[in-house]
């Protein structure tokens, strides 16, 4: 069974950085594309950004291009996202998610996290 | 960037009843266009990929259909398990999208 646990939700002040982890297990890790997809509160879905089984194609939502990077580990089966220059509309609980192929386009998301929550206030 | 725009938002059903939802993209998505459930403090799960293909697991009574921009979710007697907000997600093109939601109260 497909388990995504995420980690590295924390409360923190505008500007700040913050590092989220998902370690992946339940299938091989290294075959699969993956994603980040975020949720603010009491609001729907929103794609951040998708890495390819190899790290060779990384894409990003345009409101997070160039603050966040995504990457993976596939030797430590975990997914990463590197968060900078934090800001209040990047609360959200953030979704750790397993793409159904090993690119990341055309493909769907077929596994998901419990998630990590947050919250960027001052 | 490609729209998806869900209707209707809010949906109050009776029990047993069949619930259709639509989505509708902005341009043409081809079948990339896949749906998610998502039941109150829980995290979403997957129903439908590439318009018309049920997830290993999911009831029958789930079903998909569309292509290129008009998309629907139909749900043939609805339980109260069903209870839930429903997204539609395209994969077509970067940056992907997801619809705002269809909540249905049962």
């Amino acid at each position: 069974e497909v388990h995504l646990a995420e980690s590295g939700g924390d409360l923190l002040q505008p500007g700040r950085s913050l590092r989220l982890s998902c370690v992946a297990s339940g299938f091989k890790f290294g075959d699969y594309a993956m994603s980040w997809v975020r949720q603010g509160p009491g609001k729907g879905l929103e794609w951040v950004a998708s890495i390819s089984w190899n790290s060779a194609a990384i894409f990003y939502a345009d409101s997070v291009k160039g603050r966040f990077t995504i990457s993976r580990d596939n030797a430590k089966n975990s997914l990463f996202l590197q968060m900078t220059g934090l800001r209040a509309e990047d609360t959200a609980f953030y979704y750790c998610t397993k793409i159904s192929g090993s690119a990341v386009g055309a493909a769907f998301i077929d596994s998901w996290g419990q998630g990590t929550l947050v919250t960027v206030s001052s | 960037e490609i729209v998806l725009t869900q209707s209707p938002v809010f949906y109050s059903v009776p029990p047993k009843e069949r619930v259709t939802i639509t989505c509708r993209a902005s341009q043409n998505i081809g079948i990339t266009l896949h749906w998610y459930q998502q039941k109150p403090g829980q995290s979403p799960k997957l129903l439908i990929s590439y318009a018309s293909q049920s997830f290993s697991g999911v009831p029958s009574r789930f079903s998909g259909s569309g292509s290129g921009t008009d998309f629907t979710l139909t749900i043939d007697n609805l339980g109260v398990e069903d209870a839930a907000t429903y997204y539609c997600h395209q994969s077509s093109i970067f940056p992907h999208t997801f619809g705002q939601g269809t909540k249905v109260e049962i």
